[in-house]
């Protein structure tokens, strides 16, 4: 398997700006995770599915954050409108049994709002 | 609510060395303990993981963990560090099955290990 693979791996836009960022879990993985990495917060869960349901958006930080995911093979997360403090690293992870089971990670994309 | 310290937020050891990173978890059972590993602009690889049994876990790369309870600690450790390990470790604890948290995992704020040659 080619493993989670995001897209794109690097977004540079303007504050006020709506961003997509795109994710392709592993096939038969049943839970995705919407992670994001920052020097100050660390790595912080922001969402996570099961079955294509949210089940915890608990780490969402505004309504402007908002994540789908329409089928068991693609997610997104949208951020509308961006801002500055929105720059990190969002990664996505998949796993096929939550709790004990291994989240196999994306490499990320990196964003930065200017 | 669980969390998890890191203590050493960055580590330099020459090859050939041998190393231990420090995990600490605050949880009010046991709970699930992982480590991983992120090499500069790449996703985490899971290193290690604990459950139950054993207390002392091996884990890919000749990296292995111990399970203190009395301590709340996981720490990681290797004999012999090469040059490849170079890269920024976390821990993570995820809890039990049956609460509102099972699923998610709390990952330590990470320690970066820098090798000498």
């Amino acid at each position: 398997d080619a493993g989670v693979i995001q897209s794109p791996r690097h977004e540079v836009t303007e504050m006020g700006q709506e961003v997509t960022l795109r994710c392709k879990p592993i096939s038969g993985h049943d839970y995705l995770f919407w992670y994001r990495q920052t020097m100050m917060r660390g790595l912080e869960l922001l969402i996570y599915f099961n079955n294509n349901v949210p089940i915890d958006d608990s780490g969402m930080p505004e309504d402007r954050f908002s994540a789908k995911m329409p089928n068991a093979s693609f997610s997104t997360l949208k951020i509308q409108p961006s801002e500055p403090r929105d720059s990190a690293v969002y990664f996505c992870a998949s796993s096929h049994r939550q709790g004990t089971d291994t989240q196999y990670f994306g490499p990320g994309t990196r964003l930065t709002v200017l | 609510a669980q969390s998890v310290t890191q203590p050493d937020i960055h580590i330099t050891v020459s090859e050939g060395a041998s190393l231990e990173l420090r995990c600490n978890y605050s949880y009010g059972a046991t709970p699930y303990l992982f480590w991983y590993v992120q090499s500069p602009g790449q996703g985490l690889q899971l290193l290690l993981k604990y459950f139950s049994g054993d207390t002392l876990v091996q884990g890919i790369k000749g990296f292995e963990a111990e399970f203190k309870r009395s301590q709340s600690s996981f720490n990681l450790r290797k004999p012999s560090v090469h040059w490849s390990d170079a890269a920024e470790y976390f821990c993570a604890v995820g809890a039990l099955p049956g609460g509102t948290s099972y699923g998610k995992l709390t990952f330590g704020q990470g320690t970066i290990l820098t090798v000498h040659p």
